[in-house]
């Protein structure tokens, strides 16, 4: 079993849609839960980082972590066609800052 | 812009060839971390120096080396390369300490072995 897991979907959506995208974990220990954002042959760029449970909010993204059931979200509202991209979810904790990555999911938001 | 910077951005080099990709962190930054991102694989860490020592290792092949310089710039190198190798490369770097642990990506480096 893999420590992260997403659906690499492909996921297409219209304009406007509310998009989630998913990760669930399986340590414990990780504390801190970020989301990547990965054009086409770029690197990755964060989007969001959030310490511990709960949300947070970035204009229209929206990041949740359950740390009770391992799950992390995040939330696109208001899809744009510049959000086509990939999304990576990471999570990680301890002494060496390592971050274990989800494989990505890939959105296009259609206009 | 993250502020770290990548050389080359692409390579394209053939089977059995040794390589080296180039790394500088964002301004003050001590840890850099590599990665390998192949299509079937996803992003991959290899390994991450902090202030010039190995700090962590990940699925890093014993064909690969890396080592980070006092001026804290990295280098990665590839040798005895296979068709496999092809793939990018990431450098990521971060700052100090917990609460610091938000990796900056670079834009990458394209191998490609023929």
């Amino acid at each position: 079993q893999k420590e992260v897991e997403q659906d690499p979907g492909p996921l297409s959506v219209p304009e406007g849609a509310i998009v989630s995208l998913n990760c669930t974990y399986s340590n414990s220990a990780f504390q801190y839960f970020m989301w990547y954002r990965q054009y086409s042959r770029k690197g990755p760029e964060l989007l969001m980082y959030t310490y511990s449970s709960g949300n947070k909010e970035d204009g229209r993204f929206t990041a949740q972590v359950d740390k009770s059931s391992k799950y992390i979200s995040l939330f696109i509202r208001d899809s744009q066609p510049s959000d086509s991209a990939t999304y990576l979810c990471a999570m990680g904790g301890g002494a060496t800052n390592k971050l274990i990555f989800g494989t990505g999911t890939l959105l296009a938001v259609q206009p | 812009d993250s502020g770290v910077t990548q050389t080359p951005k692409h390579l394209i080099t053939a089977t059995g060839q040794r390589v080296t990709l180039r790394c500088s962190p964002r301004s003050g930054d001590l840890s850099v971390y590599w990665y390998q991102q192949s299509l079937d694989q996803g992003l991959q860490f290899l390994i991450q120096y902090y202030n010039g020592e190995e700090r962590a290792k990940g699925n890093i092949l014993e064909r690969f080396s890396a080592q980070q310089f006092p001026d804290l710039h990295s280098e990665l190198n590839l040798s005895s390369l296979e068709l496999g190798d092809s793939a990018l490369y990431f450098c990521a770097s971060s700052g100090l300490g917990q609460g610091t642990n938000t990796q900056y990506f670079g834009p990458g480096t394209r191998l490609t072995v023929l």
